[in-house]
Protein backbone atom coordinates (compact mmCIF):
# COMPACT_ATOMS: atom_id res chain seq x y z
CA UNK A 1 0.00 0.00 0.00
CA UNK A 2 1.95 3.02 -1.26
CA UNK A 3 1.34 6.60 -0.04
CA UNK A 4 2.02 9.13 2.69
CA UNK A 5 1.35 8.00 6.27
CA UNK A 6 1.00 10.86 9.12
CA UNK A 7 0.85 9.90 12.75
CA UNK A 8 -0.99 10.37 15.08
CA UNK A 9 -4.33 10.99 13.44
CA UNK A 10 -4.89 13.48 16.59
CA UNK A 11 -2.31 14.90 19.24
CA UNK A 12 -3.01 16.93 21.94
CA UNK A 13 -0.50 19.08 23.11
CA UNK A 14 0.15 20.94 27.05
CA UNK A 15 1.43 24.16 27.19
CA UNK A 16 5.60 24.75 27.33
CA UNK A 17 5.38 20.92 25.66
CA UNK A 18 6.97 20.22 22.25
CA UNK A 19 5.40 17.45 19.98
CA UNK A 20 6.26 16.12 17.20
CA UNK A 21 4.34 15.11 14.36
CA UNK A 22 5.23 12.03 11.84
CA UNK A 23 5.42 11.99 7.73
CA UNK A 24 6.27 9.23 6.02
CA UNK A 25 6.24 8.19 2.35
CA UNK A 26 7.22 5.13 0.37
CA UNK A 27 6.26 7.00 -3.07
CA UNK A 28 10.52 7.18 -3.28
CA UNK A 29 9.68 11.69 -3.51
CA UNK A 30 12.17 13.49 -3.31
CA UNK A 31 10.29 16.66 -2.16
CA UNK A 32 8.98 16.80 1.23
CA UNK A 33 6.48 19.55 2.39
CA UNK A 34 4.43 20.30 5.82
CA UNK A 35 1.24 22.73 5.65
CA UNK A 36 -0.70 24.06 8.39
CA UNK A 37 -4.50 24.64 7.44
CA UNK A 38 -6.66 26.68 10.24
CA UNK A 39 -10.38 26.43 10.00
CA UNK A 40 -11.80 27.84 6.73
CA UNK A 41 -8.54 28.74 5.44
CA UNK A 42 -6.43 27.24 2.50
CA UNK A 43 -2.61 26.25 3.28
CA UNK A 44 -0.07 27.73 4.43
CA UNK A 45 3.63 26.37 3.96
CA UNK A 46 5.35 25.60 7.15
CA UNK A 47 8.88 23.70 5.84
CA UNK A 48 9.17 22.20 2.66
CA UNK A 49 12.68 19.69 1.80
CA UNK A 50 13.45 19.22 -1.61
CA UNK A 51 16.16 16.81 -0.75
CA UNK A 52 17.85 14.79 2.54
CA UNK A 53 19.97 16.78 4.71
CA UNK A 54 18.23 20.14 3.19
CA UNK A 55 15.42 21.83 4.01
CA UNK A 56 13.80 25.45 4.18
CA UNK A 57 11.58 27.56 5.79
CA UNK A 58 8.12 28.34 4.44
CA UNK A 59 5.83 30.99 4.93
CA UNK A 60 4.93 30.72 8.62
CA UNK A 61 8.26 28.48 10.16
CA UNK A 62 8.30 30.71 13.22
CA UNK A 63 7.60 28.13 16.06
CA UNK A 64 8.46 25.00 13.85
CA UNK A 65 11.49 22.84 13.08
CA UNK A 66 12.03 19.93 10.70
CA UNK A 67 14.46 17.55 10.09
CA UNK A 68 15.59 15.50 7.06
CA UNK A 69 17.78 12.62 7.80
CA UNK A 70 16.15 9.91 5.76
CA UNK A 71 14.61 10.55 2.19
CA UNK A 72 11.22 8.46 2.79
CA UNK A 73 10.84 10.68 6.63
CA UNK A 74 10.22 14.33 7.57
CA UNK A 75 9.02 14.43 10.81
CA UNK A 76 7.60 18.04 12.07
CA UNK A 77 8.25 19.44 15.52
CA UNK A 78 5.53 21.72 17.29
CA UNK A 79 7.75 23.97 19.96
CA UNK A 80 6.44 25.77 22.77
CA UNK A 81 7.26 29.09 20.89
CA UNK A 82 4.43 28.07 18.58
CA UNK A 83 1.46 30.10 20.88
CA UNK A 84 -1.41 29.03 18.50
CA UNK A 85 -0.60 25.63 17.55
CA UNK A 86 -4.35 24.32 17.43
CA UNK A 87 -4.75 23.38 13.67
CA UNK A 88 -5.00 20.54 11.14
CA UNK A 89 -1.67 19.43 9.79
CA UNK A 90 -0.97 18.23 6.59
CA UNK A 91 2.25 16.76 4.79
CA UNK A 92 3.14 16.10 1.04
CA UNK A 93 5.52 14.77 -1.03
CA UNK A 94 6.26 15.57 -4.76
CA UNK A 95 8.85 13.94 -7.42
CA UNK A 96 10.59 17.45 -7.27
CA UNK A 97 10.81 17.59 -10.91
CA UNK A 98 10.96 21.31 -12.41
CA UNK A 99 8.47 19.91 -15.28
CA UNK A 100 5.74 19.27 -12.82
CA UNK A 101 5.20 19.48 -9.13
CA UNK A 102 1.89 17.41 -8.26
CA UNK A 103 2.08 17.30 -4.57
CA UNK A 104 0.71 14.44 -2.49
CA UNK A 105 -1.02 14.80 0.80
CA UNK A 106 -1.29 12.29 3.69
CA UNK A 107 -4.65 12.00 5.53
CA UNK A 108 -3.13 15.03 8.66
CA UNK A 109 -2.57 15.42 11.98
CA UNK A 110 -4.88 17.48 14.01
CA UNK A 111 -3.54 19.34 16.76
CA UNK A 112 -5.10 20.66 19.73
CA UNK A 113 -4.00 22.67 23.05
CA UNK A 114 -5.25 21.01 26.67
CA UNK B 1 -15.70 27.20 21.75
CA UNK B 2 -14.98 26.38 17.95
CA UNK B 3 -12.81 29.62 16.75
CA UNK B 4 -14.05 31.60 14.46
CA UNK B 5 -12.68 31.14 10.91
CA UNK B 6 -12.80 33.04 7.61
CA UNK B 7 -16.01 31.69 6.04
CA UNK B 8 -15.56 29.56 2.35
CA UNK B 9 -17.46 30.71 -0.35
CA UNK B 10 -20.44 27.95 -1.44
CA UNK B 11 -21.19 26.64 -4.36
CA UNK B 12 -24.67 24.51 -3.75
CA UNK B 13 -25.86 23.10 -7.08
CA UNK B 14 -28.54 20.04 -7.91
CA UNK B 15 -27.04 16.56 -8.60
CA UNK B 16 -27.09 15.73 -11.87
CA UNK B 17 -26.19 19.42 -12.51
CA UNK B 18 -22.70 21.11 -13.66
CA UNK B 19 -20.87 23.20 -11.79
CA UNK B 20 -18.40 25.40 -12.39
CA UNK B 21 -15.71 26.43 -9.25
CA UNK B 22 -13.83 29.91 -9.94
CA UNK B 23 -10.42 30.90 -8.90
CA UNK B 24 -8.56 34.16 -9.31
CA UNK B 25 -4.72 33.23 -8.92
CA UNK B 26 -2.38 36.44 -8.04
CA UNK B 27 0.92 35.46 -9.98
CA UNK B 28 1.45 36.35 -13.24
CA UNK B 29 4.68 34.42 -13.47
CA UNK B 30 2.76 31.33 -12.61
CA UNK B 31 3.12 28.98 -15.02
CA UNK B 32 1.15 25.88 -13.76
CA UNK B 33 -1.87 25.25 -11.91
CA UNK B 34 -3.46 22.04 -9.81
CA UNK B 35 -7.33 21.68 -8.56
CA UNK B 36 -7.47 19.63 -5.51
CA UNK B 37 -10.77 18.27 -3.65
CA UNK B 38 -10.58 17.65 0.44
CA UNK B 39 -13.54 16.21 2.06
CA UNK B 40 -14.00 16.58 5.85
CA UNK B 41 -11.09 16.03 8.16
CA UNK B 42 -8.95 13.96 5.14
CA UNK B 43 -5.93 15.51 2.95
CA UNK B 44 -6.62 17.11 -0.17
CA UNK B 45 -6.60 15.06 -3.13
CA UNK B 46 -5.06 15.57 -6.39
CA UNK B 47 -7.84 16.39 -9.03
CA UNK B 48 -6.45 17.73 -12.65
CA UNK B 49 -3.30 20.25 -13.53
CA UNK B 50 -3.00 22.33 -16.32
CA UNK B 51 0.53 24.12 -17.46
CA UNK B 52 0.58 27.82 -18.26
CA UNK B 53 1.03 26.98 -21.96
CA UNK B 54 -2.51 24.97 -22.16
CA UNK B 55 -6.15 26.89 -21.36
CA UNK B 56 -8.14 23.80 -21.26
CA UNK B 57 -7.35 20.45 -20.28
CA UNK B 58 -10.18 17.65 -19.61
CA UNK B 59 -10.17 14.79 -17.09
CA UNK B 60 -13.14 12.16 -16.17
CA UNK B 61 -16.27 14.23 -15.94
CA UNK B 62 -13.83 17.65 -14.64
CA UNK B 63 -12.41 20.36 -17.63
CA UNK B 64 -10.10 23.25 -16.21
CA UNK B 65 -10.05 26.21 -18.54
CA UNK B 66 -7.46 28.38 -18.08
CA UNK B 67 -7.57 32.45 -18.53
CA UNK B 68 -3.89 33.92 -18.14
CA UNK B 69 -5.35 37.06 -19.56
CA UNK B 70 -7.40 38.18 -16.83
CA UNK B 71 -5.40 35.18 -13.87
CA UNK B 72 -8.79 33.00 -13.93
CA UNK B 73 -9.16 29.70 -13.45
CA UNK B 74 -12.41 27.50 -13.04
CA UNK B 75 -12.66 23.43 -12.67
CA UNK B 76 -16.06 22.32 -13.99
CA UNK B 77 -17.49 19.14 -12.90
CA UNK B 78 -20.08 17.27 -15.08
CA UNK B 79 -23.25 15.38 -13.98
CA UNK B 80 -22.52 16.23 -10.11
CA UNK B 81 -22.80 13.38 -7.43
CA UNK B 82 -23.26 13.82 -3.63
CA UNK B 83 -19.63 12.34 -3.83
CA UNK B 84 -18.34 15.51 -5.62
CA UNK B 85 -19.17 17.70 -2.15
CA UNK B 86 -16.58 18.58 -0.63
CA UNK B 87 -14.15 21.87 -0.46
CA UNK B 88 -11.75 22.41 -3.92
CA UNK B 89 -8.53 24.71 -3.60
CA UNK B 90 -6.56 25.54 -7.11
CA UNK B 91 -3.11 25.93 -6.25
CA UNK B 92 -0.11 27.49 -8.74
CA UNK B 93 2.99 27.29 -8.76
CA UNK B 94 5.41 30.33 -10.22
CA UNK B 95 8.18 29.48 -12.71
CA UNK B 96 9.34 25.74 -11.64
CA UNK B 97 10.98 24.66 -8.39
CA UNK B 98 8.42 22.85 -6.02
CA UNK B 99 6.72 25.43 -3.87
CA UNK B 100 2.76 26.00 -4.44
CA UNK B 101 0.80 28.53 -3.08
CA UNK B 102 -2.80 27.84 -2.69
CA UNK B 103 -6.12 29.58 -2.67
CA UNK B 104 -8.61 29.84 0.19
CA UNK B 105 -11.02 27.16 -1.29
CA UNK B 106 -15.19 26.87 -2.49
CA UNK B 107 -17.02 24.53 -0.45
CA UNK B 108 -19.38 22.74 -2.92
CA UNK B 109 -22.38 21.37 -1.52
CA UNK B 110 -24.37 18.83 -3.60
CA UNK B 111 -28.51 18.73 -3.13
CA UNK B 112 -30.42 15.89 -3.63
Amino acid sequence: DGGITQSPKYLFRKEGQNVTLSCEQNLNHDAMYWYRQDPGQGLRLIYYSQIVNDFQKGDIAEGYSVSREKKESFPLTVTSAQKNPTAFYLCASSIGTLAKNIQYFGAGTRLSVL
Amino acid sequence: GESVGLHLPTLSVQEGDNSIINCAYSNSASDYFIWYKQESGKGPQFIIDIRSNMDKRQGQRVTVLLNKTVKHLSLQIAATQPGDSAVYFCAENTGGGNKLTFGTGTQLKVEL
